[in-house]
């Protein structure tokens, strides 16, 4: 069964700052999905970014990037130039190529001050 | 598109008291999620269904059934509430049309208290 871990449990960093969010991952696939998906105090869960494993070039989504080593089976998130707005739960999450479950990771809590 | 919704927003019952939540999606998505949210332990899988028709166990199946009702709607239910069912309860539902993304797109969420 696959396990996704994400060890820092909460963050806190000053607005405009670059911050990365770990995450780990065990699985004996080789194909797969990783996610990033956001969830502010609203609840709505919002997916940040994606990264699928058979292509080696990180993803990037404007101020989001990721650092995903296959090797490692880590996937961390780099948030540059952080904004207030960026304050809220994190989770990795990981799937298997055409399947239909996500598993999580346990979160982190992101809170940009001012 | 209102995307996927649930009903209700917020909801306590006491302890043995049943409910059905509510959930829809209108992006005509095959796949569709239940999911639990607890303190620290990031979103479970309840149950899933592939298609219109079928449903199975995810990881924390127990104490609750589901209804693939038509395509659009699948809803939860709790025949008999225990505390430990305390939760935030996520409907989600995704295209699973055979391309190699299946990204899934959430509910705004429910909130279960059992007392």
């Amino acid at each position: 069964a696959q396990t996704v871990t994400q060890s820092q449990p909460e963050m806190s960093v000053q607005e405009a700052e670059t911050v990365t969010l770990s995450c780990t991952y065990d699985t004996s696939e080789n194909n797969y999905y990783l996610f990033w998906y956001k969830q502010p105090p609203s609840r709505q869960m919002i997916l940040v970014i994606r990264q699928e494993a058979y292509k080696q070039q990180n993803a990037t989504e404007n101020r989001f990037s990721v650092n995903f080593q296959k090797a490692a089976k880590s996937f961390s998130l780099k948030i540059s130039d952080s904004q207030l707005g960026d304050t809220a739960m994190y989770f990795c999450a990981f799937m298997k190529v055409r399947a239909q479950k996500l598993v999580f990771g346990q979160g982190t809590r992101l809170t940009i001050n001012p | 598109n209102a995307g996927v919704t649930q009903t209700p927003k917020f909801q306590v019952l006491k302890t043995g008291q049943s409910m059905t939540l509510q959930c829809a999606q209108d992006m005509n998505h095959n796949s569709m999620y239940w999911y639990r949210q607890d303190p620290g332990m990031g979103l479970r899988l309840i149950y899933y269904s592939a298609s219109e028709g079928t449903t199975d166990k995810g990881e924390v199946p127990n104490g609750y059934n589901v209804s693939r009702l038509n395509k659009r709607e699948f809803s939860l239910r709790l025949e008999s509430a225990a505390p430990s069912q305390t939760s935030v309860y996520f409907c989600a539902s995704a295209p699973l049309d055979g391309s190699l993304s299946n990204e899934q797109f959430f509910g705004p969420g429910t909130r279960l208290t059992v007392l």
